[in-house]
């Protein structure tokens, strides 16, 4: 089993739409929790962090994190074309030096 | 957000040549700096951790012989990819990790724009 785990996707949603991204993550001890946006050839961006259970809203976007099911997702409302790219998830364990990463999901908003 | 800055941007080499790559921490100090290689719709693969004034770590099947790694100040660290070959042509993507931002838990990875290396 992987440390952190998303699905691989393609993820496609129409113009306008809700996207979901999700991630579950296996050390129950994490404290930090990141989501980062790869555009093709490019290198992650940190778009959100949260560390508390509950949502945390930025713009657009959506950071829900559940520590009892080890489970933290991304919501995109009003998804654009430009927010097609690859979602990293990344966890963090108290006093870890490195975040660990998922393979990341790809997302594809269609016009 | 916090700056990480990267030098190249790209590079062609000869098979044979050896590359340095430099990576800044610019408005930061970075006691950890990471860093990662990533080949064309693959994952993000951590070879190293880099640690101000200590030996890297590295991860499991990276040669420590061929990917030298310096951090030598709180801002910098370099990779140096030495006899480079095809093989080794690549995304290489560093990452530094800033200090606590006031609360616990805190530290966050900031990446840089990539450095991309074609080998001949």
């Amino acid at each position: 089993q992987k440390e952190v785990e998303q699905n691989s996707g393609p993820l496609s949603v129409p113009e306008g739409a809700i996207a979901s991204l999700n991630c579950t993550y296996s050390d129950r001890v994490s404290q930090s929790f990141f989501w980062y946006r790869q555009y093709s050839g490019k290198s992650p961006e940190l778009i959100m962090s949260i560390y508390s259970n509950g949502d945390k809203e930025d713009g657009r976007f959506t950071a829900q994190l559940n520590k009892a099911s080890q489970y933290v997702s991304l919501l995109i409302r009003d998804s654009q074309p430009s927010d097609s790219a690859t979602y990293l998830c990344a966890v963090k364990v108290p006093n870890a030096g490195k975040s660990t990463f998922g393979d990341g999901t790809t997302l594809t908003v269609k016009p | 957000g916090a700056v990480v800055s990267q030098h190249p941007s790209w590079v062609i080499c000869k098979s044979g040549t050896s590359v340095k790559i430099e990576c800044r921490s610019l408005d930061f100090q970075a006691t950890t700096m990471f860093w990662y290689r990533q080949f064309p719709k693959q994952s993000l693969m951590l070879m190293a951790t880099s640690n101000e004034g200590s030996k890297a770590t590295y991860e499991q099947g990276v040669e420590k012989d061929k990917f030298l790694i310096n951090h030598a100040s709180l801002t910098l660290s370099t990779l140096t990819v030495t006899s480079a070959h095809p093989e080794d042509s690549s995304f290489y993507i560093c990452s530094a990790r800033t200090p606590l931002a006031g609360g616990p838990f805190t530290d966050t990875q900031y990446f840089g724009p990539g450095t991309r290396l074609t080998v001949l």
